[in-house]
């Protein structure tokens, strides 16, 4: 069974600074990879789709990239605002339309 | 994309109730899909709504716990009955919309529950 896993689990950065989230999966027979973001209490906003055949993909101040065949992808959020603070969740979507999700890192912009 | 209007948003009920959470979409889909959410955990895929057929349920999640009904292609609810401290969760409606060959998942806003 495909297990995804993000590291690390939190992270507090002070405004301006550059960062990077790491997601890992066992399975690398994989459709895509999706980036999201949740507020407390809230549901989640798609922030980027990586298809498998694709290394990377950007959107402003963020740029994935997908590594299939070593199971790994990064965020990369550039000049964090404290707007940016919220939680980051990997999805990774495989045989049989199922979707398996990471537990997320938790991200602080201190200003 | 997809837009999906969930509600309610919030709510705080007593042990022993039921609470039915309405998903609405701007757009018809097949499948819609109900996710949990427990405190500080990942999603956990409850069900998958087809409209005209029996909602098919995941290992671990029973008909009779959380009921779903989808009448059309743009609408679906989950009931969580008989409810108990143990599900205050997070529960999210989630469609799938296909962007460049395959699927891209959309959420709605989430119902954060609270039994007491």
């Amino acid at each position: 069974k495909q297990e995804v896993t993000q590291i690390p689990a939190a992270l507090s950065v002070p405004e301006g600074e550059n960062l990077v989230l790491n997601c890992s999966f066992t399975d690398s027979a994989i459709y895509n990879l999706q980036w999201f973001r949740q507020d407390p209490g809230k549901g989640l906003t798609s922030l980027l789709l990586i298809q498998s055949s694709q290394r990377e993909q950007t959107s402003g101040r963020l740029n994935a990239s997908l590594d299939k065949s070593s199971g790994r992808s990064t965020l990369y959020i550039a000049a964090s605002q404290p707007g940016d603070s919220a939680t980051y969740l990997c999805a990774v979507s495989g045989l049989g339309n199922q979707f398996y999700f990471g537990t997320g890192t938790s991200l602080t912009v201190i200003p | 994309s997809a837009v999906i209007s969930q509600k309610p948003s919030r709510d705080i009920c007593q042990r022993g109730t039921s609470l039915t959470i309405q998903c609405q979409v701007d757009s018809q889909v097949t499948m819609m899909f109900w996710y949990r959410q427990q405190p500080g955990q990942s999603l956990t895929l409850i069900a998958t709504a087809n409209q005209g057929s029996e909602a098919t349920y995941e290992s671990g999640f029973v008909i009779d716990k959380f009921p779903i009904s989808r009448p059309n292609l743009t609408f679906s609810t989950l009931t969580v009955s008989n409810m108990s401290p143990e599900d205050s969760s997070i529960y999210l409606c989630s469609v799938e919309g296909f962007s460049g060959g395959s699927g891209k998942l959309f959420f709605g806003s989430g119902t954060q529950l609270s039994v007491l």
